[in-house]
């Protein structure tokens, strides 16, 4: 148990362009996700907290209004890259807290990269 | 200032060794620490999970230590295979209910045959 998944796993776009990422918890319920960015050869960069049922809290630094997050339901968030440039170009990972345990689970990742 | 620190350079040892990563923090106050794997173009898989008040844990060929005197945690991997070559990654849960977790920026190991 405990699988989540990401779709697309990889997405090509043109500057301008918004691209939205899914991340679902696939056999358990997460009222907890979180978004992370990786650039190549570095960590996980938490960009944000998703909270089923309310607005999501930004790590500093992290436009809100170009990261667009929502968490609809218990085993479903969404991350929507806005006006998107080619500096936003990265490996965005989601995770999600298993509900009663310590634990993250996360997702395979979506390659973005924008033209 | 507050760090988190993982060996930077790649780790290479020969197969049927003991791989051992190491993983320090500064100014931080871990609830627990996790380790994870990451192959290349994938997300991080949990392996390893150990809280303040434990010392050791172990899970198959895997253990870890968490010495919170030292702010030090270490990784083994035992009779080490060519399939345990990755990234590996620790991260701090702080003591906050927001369950965030700060990542180190994780230790490569080539196991060779």
């Amino acid at each position: 148990g405990a699988v989540v998944s990401q779709h697309p796993s990889w997405v090509i776009c043109k500057s301008g362009t918004s691209v939205k990422i899914e991340c679902r918890s696939l056999d358990f319920q997460a009222t907890t996700m979180f978004w992370y960015r990786q650039f190549p050869k570095q960590s996980l960069m938490l960009m944000a907290t998703s909270n089923e049922g309310s607005k999501a809290t930004y790590e500093q630094g992290v436009e809100k209004d170009k990261f667009l997050i929502n968490h609809a339901s218990l085993t479903l968030s969404t991350l929507t890259v806005t006006s998107a440039h080619p500096e936003d170009s990265s490996f965005y990972i989601c995770s999600a807290h298993k509900t009663g345990t310590d634990t993250q689970y996360f997702g395979p990742g979506t390659r973005l990269t924008v033209l | 200032s507050q760090k988190i620190e993982q060996n930077s350079e790649a780790l290479n040892i020969q197969e049927g060794k003991t791989a051992t990563l190491t993983c320090n923090y500064t100014n931080y106050s871990p609830a627990y620490l996790q380790w994870y794997r990451q192959d290349p173009g994938r997300g991080p898989v949990f392996l390893l999970l150990i809280r303040e008040n434990e010392k050791e844990k172990r899970k198959e060929r895997l253990k870890v230590t968490f010495d919170t005197t030292l702010k030090q945690s270490l990784f083994h991997i035992t009779a080490s295979q060519p399939a345990d070559s990755a990234t590996y990654l620790c991260a701090l849960r702080l003591r906050s209910n927001t369950g965030k977790l700060i990542f180190g920026q994780g230790t490569t190991l080539q196991v060779k045959p």
